[in-house]
């Protein structure tokens, strides 16, 4: 069964520095991979998607994450964080052919300091 | 532009009575999802739709069903909602190739 770990509840980062959200997957076959961005009270907004090929995927608003195989890893990163980026962050795993289901990990919140 | 609508944003009823949230595409996207998100927990998925093949979660509880009578529209129906049903329930639909759009969400509330 596939599986997904975020091994940070949550995170504060100042305004302007840079951030790296981890993700860890279980999955038996090549996973699809996607980041999630939720602010309160809303909905899930696509950040990012890796399918194949180049390992290092550019997103919306700036965010970028890394796939590599070898650690089963896929994090997320940003090299200056805006007030507006804090919400929380969900890194999910798919089938990678098909139709699948998707399984998310438990999030991320990240808190934005002056 | 609106793709995955779900209705309506918020939705309040009463311990025990039957409820109904509804989802609609306009993407045209044959598979269709529920979700289930308590607070500050992940997105669950409690069903699945593949065209008209309907795919239960095996933790689903039997309170929850599910139609879809075409291919715009699906449906969550809580039969007899408890406090612990209340969640933000996320519909999302999917093309099958991996690209999934997620609705904004309803949250419901049990009061």
């Amino acid at each position: 069964a596939q599986s997904v770990t975020q091994p940070d509840i949550h995170i504060t980062v100042s305004e302007g520095a840079s951030l790296e959200l981890r993700c860890n997957y279980s999955y038996g076959a090549t996973p699809y991979l996607f980041w999630y961005v939720q602010s309160p009270g809303q909905g899930l907004q696509l950040l990012l998607k890796y399918f194949s090929g180049d390992t290092l995927v550019q997103g919306i608003k700036g965010f970028e994450a890394e796939f590599k195989r070898s650690q089963s890893s896929f994090n997320l990163r940003k090299p200056s964080v805006h007030w507006s980026d804090a919400a929380e962050y969900f890194c999910a795993v798919g089938a990678g052919s098909g139709y699948s289901t998707l399984t998310f990990g438990k999030g991320t919140m990240l808190l934005v300091s002056p | 532009d609106a793709m995955v609508i779900q209705n309506p944003r918020y939705q309040v009823t009463q311990f025990g009575k039957p409820v109904t949230l509804s989802c609609s595409q306009t993407l045209n996207h044959n598979v269709m999802y529920w979700y289930q998100q308590k607070s500050s927990q992940a997105p669950k998925l409690l069903f699945h739709y593949y065209d008209k093949d309907f795919n239960n979660e095996a933790d689903t509880p039997d309170n929850f069903q599910s139609r879809r009578p075409n291919t715009s529209f699906c449906f969550l129906d809580i039969r007899s909602p408890g406090l612990g049903d209340a969640a933000m329930y996320l519909c999302a639909t999917s093309t099958g190739n991996g690209g999934y759009t997620f609705g904004s969400g309803t949250r419901l509330t049990v009061v």
